[in-house]
């Protein structure tokens, strides 16, 4: 079984840029599409974006000028940076890899336990 | 976008009794949707994928059915450490796909 473990900052300050790590174990993060997804506090879950091993990445509009995602597949790890954040990016940062289909996004099938980000001065 | 509503927003079972939620999608997603369950503290847990194959190791007792914009997630007796909260997400646009709000199962 796929374990994930999301790693970073727990407190980022207004306009700065949040940066987190998942780090993969238990399996090759190869030939699979790794996404972050967040939720604020009480709130649902909102999809931000997924990279492939290959590097190639896709983002959500509505977050698509503000981050950048990269891997590693030497350590097993993909990246997420978030930046100019604000108070509204407070939230709990997951990790998960999906299952893309040819055509369509995909499900998550494994997450990482999950991080919370702050964004206070 | 693609937005998914779910219904009801909480829904009150008492222990072995049946447990139905819905999903109703904007517009066609085919049998590209997924459930998952999520306790508090916890990760999102996946159920259902396909719209009605379940994920590895989850009960016989969780099911899935639907396709196009209606589905639907049958909890047929519910157990003690069913009670959480079920999120639907629909994956059929590229490269977006987007979860429901989430239904509420909580003891009655």
């Amino acid at each position: 079984q796929v374990q994930l473990q999301e790693s970073g900052p727990g407190l980022v300050k207004p306009s700065e840029t949040l940066s987190l790590t998942c780090t993969v174990s238990g399996g090759s993060i190869s030939s699979y599409y790794w996404s972050w997804i967040r939720q604020p506090a009480g709130k649902g879950l909102e999809w931000i974006g997924r990279i492939y091993t290959s590097g190639s990445t896709n983002y959500n509009p509505s977050l698509k000028s503000r981050v950048t995602m990269s891997v590693d597949t030497s350590k097993n790890q993909f990246s997420l940076k978030l930046s100019s954040v604000t108070a509204a990016d407070t939230a709990v940062y997951y990790c998960a890899r999906e299952r893309v289909l040819k055509y369509s996004s995909g499900w998550y099938d494994n997450w990482g336990q999950g991080t919370l980000v702050t964004v206070s001065s | 976008e693609i937005v998914m509503t779910q219904s009801p927003a909480t829904l009150s079972v008492s222990p072995g009794e049946r447990a139905t939620l819905s999903c109703r999608a904007s517009q066609s997603v085919s049998s590209n949707l997924a459930w998952y369950q999520q306790k508090p503290g916890q990760a999102p847990r996946l159920l259902i994928y396909g719209a009605s194959t379940r994920a590895t190791g989850i009960p016989a007792r969780f099911s899935g059915s639907g396709s196009g914009t209606e589905f639907t997630l049958t909890i047929s007796s519910l157990q003690s450490e069913d009670f959480a909260v079920y999120y639907c997400q629909q994956y059929n646009n590229w490269p977006t796909g987007t979860f429901g709000q989430g239904t509420k199962v909580e003891i009655k």
